[in-house]
């Protein structure tokens, strides 16, 4: 079955140590993206990217790294620099262009920081 | 920056109760809406969608959304609830950005959460 998947599901660090949250579609799709979602915050943007080796800033970029190598995945970093790094996060992907089906989303992973 | 209302942040219901949730959007151009749902311990799932066409569009489990553009508004409803509508509820609207050809960003408003008592 095709989808997104997001590991691990619960993460632990402690702080002043950069986390690396692992996103793998098997959708074939172009673009992907990564969420944090905080209690009452809803979903905000953190990096997109339309198409390999290309990424965008979202709303939240200050203290996370991206790369995107390949198309099926997009890996994100949570640096020591995120001054507020415990959330859920979550990994979406959907087919570039006009019209577009809307997103597919992972099933998160939580990360706790100490 | 294009931003996403939702006014209520928790609603609280009896079953059989009619549901509205409201969100307001802020974006002159054309839009394309997203209703999502995220049951406790589930992923988001897609609820609803409008790209064009007739405003009133159906979703899954008896949901249904209205597009008023004068309103900037894509408000969410359901006519009677049930105890598994239990859930927050996400609008979200995808606009185009200018940084490159067919790039889109989704704009996620805070979410209302819904709890629908027996």
């Amino acid at each position: 079955d095709g989808g997104i998947t997001q590991s691990p599901k619960y993460l632990f660090r402690k702080e002043g140590q950069n986390v690396t949250l692992s996103c793998e579609q098997n959708l074939n799709h172009d673009a992907m993206y990564w969420y944090r979602q905080d209690p009452g915050q809803g979903l905000r943007l953190i990096y997109y990217s339309q198409i390999v080796n290309d990424f965008q800033k979202g709303d939240i970029a200050e203290g996370y790294s991206v790369s995107r190598e390949k198309k099926e995945s997009f890996p994100l970093t949570v640096t020591s620099a995120q001054k507020n790094p415990t959330a859920f996060y979550l990994c979406a992907s959907s087919i570039s262009g006009t019209g577009t089906p809307p997103l597919h989303f992972g099933n998160g992973t939580r990360l706790t920081v100490t | 920056a294009q931003s996403v209302s939702q006014h209520n942040h928790h609603v609280i219901l009896s079953e059989a109760a009619s549901l509205e949730l409201g969100c307001n959007y802020s974006y002159g151009g054309t839009v394309n809406l997203f209703w999502y749902v995220q049951y406790p311990g589930q992923h988001l799932q897609l609820l609803l969608k409008y790209f064009s066409g007739d405003p009133l569009v159906k979703g899954i489990k008896g949901f249904e959304a209205e597009f008023i553009k004068s309103k900037f508004s894509f408000n969410l409803r359901k006519p009677s609830v049930q105890w598994s509508d239990t859930a927050e509820y996400f609008c979200a609207v995808k606009v185009p950005v200018y940084s490159g050809a067919g790039s889109y960003q989704l704009t996620f408003g805070k979410g209302t959460k819904l709890s629908v008592i027996p």
